[in-house]
């Protein structure tokens, strides 16, 4: 079975630090990854996705995150984070098995609050 | 692309009455989603469709909860009778089964008094 791990409840940086958001999954074969924000009252939006290739990925927003198969691993970072990335931010993944199908499965959701 | 449209955006409701919600996915996904959020219990996953047959309904919390898909563009989650403890917000989800992420909709908030 499939399964993702957001140690965090909340991180809190200032602006214009690094931002960090960790996530570490399992699964029994290789993983399709992502990340997704929600901002209040909204639905959760595609930041971005790792599938193959590159174990750096870049998404919307000035975000990235890196795949790191040893550690099990696809933090979530930005180099110098807004105020306006203040959200609920989500891991998720999807097993690349059959049966598996096509669900993804989500993290419990780290809350950022980046402060002035 | 009008993107994953649900309907109502807000809901409230007397307790024992049925409730149904709505979602229609992106035109050309062939998979749906139904997701339920609360503080306690986070993001839940409740069914989901491909090429609207149910794959999986195993979070669906009890028989009071049911979900159809007449049609590749139509679902819906009806909830009778509903209880104070369903207010959540319900998400609806589509992709195409060869692409990963998902695309939601902007969600209906249930409240049941």
């Amino acid at each position: 079975a499939q399964s993702v791990a957001q140690p965090e409840d909340q991180v809190n940086v200032a602006e214009g630090n690094p931002l960090t958001v960790k996530c570490t999954y399992s699964v029994s074969g290789n993983p399709y990854l992502f990340w997704y924000v929600q901002y209040p009252n909204r639905g959760l939006q595609f930041l971005l996705k790792y599938i193959t290739g590159d174990n750096l990925v870049k998404g919307s927003y000035g975000f990235e995150a890196e795949f790191n198969k040893s550690q099990t691993s696809f933090h979530l970072k930005k180099p110098s984070a807004l105020v306006s990335d203040s959200a609920l931010y989500f891991c998720a993944v999807r097993e690349l098995i059959k049966a598996a199908g096509n669900k993804l499965t989500f993290g419990g959701g780290t809350r950022v609050l980046v402060k002035p | 692309d009008a993107g994953v449209i649900q309907s109502p955006r807000h809901e409230v409701t007397e307790m024992g009455q049925e409730v149904t919600l709505r979602c229609k996915p992106i035109s050309g996904h062939n998979s749906l989603f139904w997701y339920r959020q609360t503080m306690m219990r986070g993001l839940e996953l409740l069914i989901y469709f491909n090429n609207n047959v149910p794959i999986d309904d195993s979070g669906m919390p009890e028989d009071r909860f049911s979900a159809k898909m007449p049609n590749a563009s139509f679902s819906t989650l009806k909830i009778q009778p509903s209880e104070p403890r369903d207010s959540a917000v319900y998400f609806c989800a589509s992709n195409h089964q060869r692409v990963g992420g998902y695309t939601f909709g902007s969600g209906t908030r249930l409240t049941v008094v």
